[in-house]
């Protein structure tokens, strides 16, 4: 069964660039059925999609973060990673690394990663 | 961008209650649509997919219904472990969009 965790800095200056990795603990990154995805969580907003990667390379940003924010996969160590530039207060939130289905959507997102907090602060 | 209606925001129920949230969404979603439990401390939780269909694990308590732009999550006998935030979301298109959030607390 696929387990996803996060790993990264728990805090960052504003301005400055959040990176996150996410490593499966088992199944591949490589998998054609598949979607790699980050999502975040705020009190004030809830859930909010970020961005999926496809094991090609292929991405999908969130429109109102796609000039700030990178997904790319490294295959032979079964991580993605989120890179987000010019962080700001708004950007404090709880970062989850997700998997959902790309031909078979309905099938919902799941597994979550447990989840990294992240604080701005200078 | 696909928006999620959900409601109610806020819901106070006893142990034993049924519970129903509502999610309506700005475009036909057939049945494009997962619905999540969210308890603190621990990552969010499929419950249903397909609009309609109960995730491997879920206790059959919990139980989804709808399609096109209405769509529904109920909770018959609510226990002590279903007090959470519940939201819905959709799978439609992208950006992959969720509804605003149903908290249920005891009264």
């Amino acid at each position: 069964q696929v387990q996803l965790q996060e790993s990264g800095p728990g805090l960052v200056k504003p301005s400055e660039t959040l990176s996150l990795t996410c490593t499966l603990s088992s199944g591949s990154i490589s998998s054609s059925s598949h979607y790699w995805g980050w999502i975040r969580e705020t009190p004030g907003k809830g859930l909010e999609w970020i961005g999926s990667i496809y094991y090609s390379g292929d991405a999908n940003y969130s429109p109102s973060l796609e000039d700030r924010i990178t997904i790319s996969l490294d295959r032979s160590k079964n991580q993605f990673f989120l890179t987000l530039n010019s962080v700001t207060a708004a950007d404090m939130a709880t970062y989850y690394c997700v998997r959902h289905y790309k031909d078979d959507a309905e099938l919902g997102v799941d597994p979550w990663g447990q989840g990294i907090p992240v604080t701005v602060t200078s | 961008d696909i928006q999620l209606a959900q409601s109610p925001s806020f819901l106070s129920a006893s142990v034993g209650d049924r519970v129903t949230i509502t999610c309506r969404a700005s475009q036909d979603l057939g049945t494009y649509l997962a619905w999540y439990q969210r308890k603190a401390g621990k990552a969010p939780r499929l419950l249903i997919y397909a609009g309609s269909a109960l995730q491997s694990g879920v206790p059959s308590r919990f139980s989804g219904g709808g399609s096109g732009t209405e769509f529904t999550l109920a909770i018959t006998s609510l226990q002590p472990e279903d007090f959470a935030t519940y939201y819905c979301q959709q799978l439609g298109g992208y950006p992959l969009t969720f509804g605003g959030g149903t908290k249920v607390v005891m009264k």
